[in-house]
């Protein structure tokens, strides 16, 4: 069991331009999903993956982000034309169908100047 | 929609002192209950969790808590706090497949 990784850990963008995070979740897990975490919050939904499907999108997930996890293994999720609004520490977690206890990665934090 | 309140953004108590860190849930059906704690610029982990067994659940670094259906309640206790218990926890409620977290509360310790 290496752990929830994820890439990059730290990642400051202009407004306007596009970033992409990937995150690789415990092996044998085929849950995935995506949280945005604010200062002073506690973590968002944003998406989860059962295996490749895309299962439950929030409405926090605007037009401008996606999320993929294209053979079921790791996930990247997408911000297009980025807004200051979206700086963000971004965390993904996996699990396993049941039980369902989320194991999360140490996340990316977004700055967007 | 299920969710979550952390009663005290910030609790702050002594090296040795019980910690009480307080946790009402909504939900409409029986729940799952999770505690994970977060320290700075890293992911959450976890330090405990319910799922309809014993109310009294231990978890890990000598922390546990207490389901209390009546009050849905879900408080995290430890009866010494270390200096290193110093982070955010944060509650959190999961029920068909949605998982909502609390606002979390920043233990902070003193020596």
């Amino acid at each position: 069991d290496t752990g929830v990784s994820q890439n990059p850990r730290h990642k400051i963008t202009k407004r306007g331009q596009n970033v992409t995070f990937r995150c690789d979740p415990i092996s044998e897990h085929n849950r995935l999903y995506w949280y945005r975490q604010t200062l002073g919050q506690g973590p968002e939904f944003l998406t989860y993956f059962q295996n490749e499907a895309q299962l439950e999108k929030s409405r926090l997930l605007s037009d401008r982000f996606s999320a993929e996890r294209p053979k079921g293994s790791f996930s990247t999720l997408e911000i297009q034309r980025t807004e200051q609004g979206d700086s963000a520490m971004y965390l993904c977690a996996s699990s396993r169908t049941t039980p369902n206890e989320q194991f999360f990665g140490p996340g990316t934090r977004l700055t967007v100047l | 929609a299920q969710s979550v309140t952390q009663l005290g953004s910030h609790v702050s108590v002594s090296e040795g002192a019980l910690v009480l860190l307080r946790c009402n849930y909504s939900s409409s059906v029986p729940p799952y209950l999770f505690w994970y704690v977060q320290y700075p610029n890293q992911g959450l982990q976890l330090l405990l969790k319910y799922t309809s067994a014993a109310t009294l659940v231990k978890g890990i670094n000598g922390f546990e808590a207490e389901f209390k259906k009546s009050e849905t309640s879900f408080h995290l206790t430890k009866p010494s706090a270390h200096m290193s218990d110093a982070a955010e926890y944060f509650c959190a409620v999961y029920n068909n497949n949605d998982m909502r977290f609390g606002a979390g509360t920043r233990l902070t310790v003193k020596p």
